[in-house]
């Protein structure tokens, strides 16, 4: 079945640093492979996408790469900033699967 | 426009009380689904629904129930509240997979306590 790791939380950076939260996947076929934020209190909120190999997706200044040989879709930031503080989830939807599934989630959280 | 939509925010439940979580959604959305979440565990599947009259049991159906009557609400029911039931429960929504498909809309979630 389909699988997401995530790196084991939590983070903590200070503002202006250089962020990377790692994810693999396990998955039959293609996947599409998804970046949710949780602010505190809040639900999900979708940050970025990609459906195909190599595709980047892009939000707010975050970036993630689909790469298919290393079945992998890490998170980047250049320069955190406090607001980004929040619990990151990645997911992956299989082919035409109307179903996400989901990492364990990574906390992150930035100090001014 | 609201998205999706879930009441109570909270609720602290006594061992054996039954409940129903509230959920709609206004945007025509075909398929829903309820997740708990647990601390460090990420989210797991209880129950969705593919649309009007169809539900479907996720990785943790026991001790939970779903109707889905009209195409907007997807309620949860917990017959007899147990501790373990203790989480915060999001519902989210999503339309038919066609072409683009941006996963799911989430609503903001409930808070549940059994004591």
């Amino acid at each position: 079945g389909n699988s997401v790791t995530q790196m084991e939380g939590p983070v903590t950076l200070s503002e202006e640093a250089f962020l990377t939260i790692n994810c693999t996947y396990t998955a039959t076929g293609y996947p599409s492979l998804f970046w949710y934020v949780q602010y505190p209190g809040e639900g999900l909120q979708l940050l970025l996408k990609a459906t195909k190999a190599d595709d980047k997706g892009s939000n707010k200044g975050f970036e993630a790469t689909y790469r298919k040989e290393t079945t992998s879709f890490h998170l980047e930031k250049g320069s955190v900033q406090v607001s980004d503080s929040a619990v990151y989830f990645c997911a992956l939807s299989g082919g035409s699967n109307y179903k996400l599934t989901f990492g364990k989630g990574t906390l992150l959280t930035v100090n001014p | 426009n609201a998205g999706v939509t879930q009441t109570p925010k909270f609720r602290i439940l006594k061992i054996g009380q039954s409940m129903t979580l509230q959920c709609t959604q206004d945007m025509n959305h075909n398929y829903m689904y309820w997740y708990r979440q647990d601390p460090g565990m990420g989210l797991k599947l209880i129950y969705y629904s593919v649309g009007a009259g169809i539900t479907d049991k996720g990785e943790v159906p026991n001790g939970y129930n779903v109707s889905r009557s009209t195409t907007e609400d997807f309620p949860l029911r917990l017959e007899l509240a147990a501790p373990s039931q203790t989480s915060v429960y999001f519902c989210a929504s999503s339309p038919y997979r066609q072409g683009e498909w941006d996963g799911y809309t989430f609503g903001s979630g409930t808070r549940l306590t059994v004591v």
